[in-house]
C-alpha cells in the first residue's frame, strides 16, 4: 500500500487566497484525521471523521476552515482566505477504527503551508 | 479533557547507549491506548510503539520498550543501543478506545544521538 497520500508537500500562497490540501487515506481505512502542527502549540486535532461523517470539528479554529469527505478515498481541508498565522504543517492520517478498536494512526507526509 | 505531558523538551544520547524519554498522562478512562510516535527532518509521523492499558505486560519493539505504570499515569520510552538514526523528536500520545484513534499529543522530546 503506498500510505496516507497528501497534496501539495509545499503551498506557498498569498494572505487573503483560498488553499486547498488534499488526502488520500489508506484503502479500507474509515477513520481520517486533520492534524495542524507548529512551534507553537504543537500537534492539534482539527477535525476528523469516521464513514466519511465529521464526527469532532471542535479543533476547526474558525468559519474560514472547513473539511469535505465526499467518498472514502478522498479528503480536502480548506482556509478561505488564508492568514500568516495559518502557516504550518498539516497532516492528513488514517486508522481502522471502531469503537473498542483502534489501529494506529497512519500519517501522510504533511502539507508545509506558508502563507505570506 | 485528556492531557499528555512530556516535561524534557531535549534528550542527548551517545550512540550504543540507552536513554528514556519520559511521558505522563491524565485521563478519568478506564481503557485506552498509549503510543509513542517518531519524527524525524523529513516530518514523517512514524508510529513506534503502542501499548494498551487493559495490559500489564510493557510492549517491546526490537530495541524500544516502554515502563507502562498505570496507577502512576507514567509511559515511558527506553531506547537501547542508540543509533544515529534514532535522532529525531518523540512524541507521546493518548488515544481513549472510544473516539477511534483521536490521538492527544504531548509537545514532544528532541533527541540527539551523538557519535
Amino acid at each position: 500500500d503506498a500510505g496516507v497520500i497528501q497534496s501539495p508537500r509545499h503551498e506557498v500562497t498569498e494572505m487573503g487566497q483560498e488553499v486547498t490540501l488534499r488526502c488520500k487515506p489508506i484503502s479500507g481505512h474509515n477513520s481520517l484525521f486533520w492534524y495542524r502542527q507548529t512551534m507553537m502549540r504543537g500537534l492539534e486535532l482539527l477535525i476528523y471523521f469516521n464513514n466519511n461523517v465529521p464526527i469532532d470539528d471542535s479543533g476547526m479554529p474558525e468559519d474560514r476552515f472547513s473539511a469535505k469527505m465526499p467518498n472514502a478515498s478522498f479528503s480536502t481541508l480548506k482556509i478561505q482566505p488564508s492568514e500568516p498565522r495559518d502557516s504550518a504543517v498539516y497532516f492528513c492520517a488514517s486508522s481502522l477504527g471502531n469503537r473498542g478498536y483502534n489501529s494506529p494512526l497512519h500519517f501522510g507526509n504533511g502539507t508545509r503551508l506558508t502563507v505570506t | 479533557a485528556q492531557t499528555v505531558t512530556q516535561s524534557q523538551p531535549e534528550m542527548s544520547v551517545q550512540e550504543a547507549e540507552t536513554v528514556t524519554l519520559s511521558c505522563t498522562y491524565d485521563t478519568s478512562e478506564s481503557d485506552y491506548y498509549l503510543f509513542w510516535y517518531k519524527q524525524p527532518p523529513s516530518r514523517q509521523m512514524i508510529l513506534v510503539i503502542r501499548q494498551e492499558a487493559y495490559k500489564q505486560q510493557n510492549a517491546t519493539e526490537n530495541r524500544f520498550s516502554v515502563n507502562f505504570q498505570k496507577a502512576a499515569k507514567s509511559f515511558s520510552l527506553k531506547i537501547s543501543d542508540s543509533q544515529l538514526g534514532d535522532a529525531a523528536m518523540y512524541f507521546c500520545a493518548y488515544s481513549w478506545t472510544g473516539t477511534a484513534s483521536k490521538l492527544t499529543f504531548g509537545t514532544g522530546t528532541r533527541l540527539q544521538v551523538t557519535l
